[in-house]
């Protein structure tokens, strides 16, 4: 079965370069969420996106950016990076529409991004 | 603030044993609870969750118990084995608004052989 899929798996960026995040969620899914997770942290809620509209907002710093593209892919831009941006970024996929059934709107995580800022 | 209180930080359990992690929470607009299992360098995958007009959720060995007057809810790992060793995570959803999750503090569980 298809899964979240996350790009890069890995990126090392120096302090106050850019860096890009790339999330595809599961087809058929037009929900994204992003979550960041510090080292021994609990995952934090940043931004999410249902039909390529932002649908909420979270801890997400002002020097982060995010977006939903046509093909529900989502995308988050991190500029003037920091140390403490260092972290395990999750993206998760749900569908919005109601479908009956367990586990059909549940939230599905992709493998995560680990970015370290040096 | 931390919205979801998770309970212990640690565990260690031995094989065959009962693992039991504890989470409570005091939004009462949440109205889903997930658990999610998460190993190193992974994503957090779900587990086993449970709507609060259900008292309790079982699926093989994990069960939920849920006990809405007193906003807690704990998972229970009936014989636990070595592949159970991971970090464990409760969350919640408020009902309607955009389905995101709150998640607890985490558990590292570690099952001895």
């Amino acid at each position: 079965a298809a899964g979240v899929i996350q790009s890069p798996r890995h990126l090392i960026k120096e302090k106050r370069e850019t860096a890009t995040l790339k999330c595809y969620p599961i087809p058929r899914h037009d929900t994204v969420y992003w979550y960041q997770q510090g080292p021994g942290q609990d995952p934090q809620f940043l931004i999410s996106f249902y039909e390529k509209m932002q649908s909420d907002k979270g801890s997400i710093p002002d020097r982060f950016s995010a977006q939903q593209f046509s093909d529900y892919h989502s995308e988050l831009n991190m500029s003037s990076l920091e140390l403490g941006d260092s972290a395990l970024y999750f993206c998760a996929s749900r569908t919005g529409r109601f479908v009956r059934g367990s586990g059909a709107n549940v939230l599905t995580f992709g493998a995560g991004s680990r970015l370290t800022v040096l | 603030q931390q919205q979801v209180k998770q309970s212990p930080q640690s565990l260690i359990v031995q094989k065959g044993g009962i693992s039991i992690i504890n989470c409570a929470y005091e939004n009462t607009a949440f109205d889903y609870f997930p658990w999610y299992q998460q190993f190193p360098g992974k994503g957090p995958a779900l587990l086993i969750a449970i709507r609060p007009d259900v008292s309790e959720k079982k699926e093989g060995r994990f069960t939920i118990s849920f006990n809405k007057s007193a906003k807690q809810f704990s998972l229970h790992i009936m014989d636990s084995q070595p592949g159970d060793s991971a970090t464990y995570f409760c969350a919640a959803r408020a009902k309607g608004a955009t389905n995101k999750l709150i998640f607890g503090t985490g558990t590292l569980l570690a099952v001895q052989p």
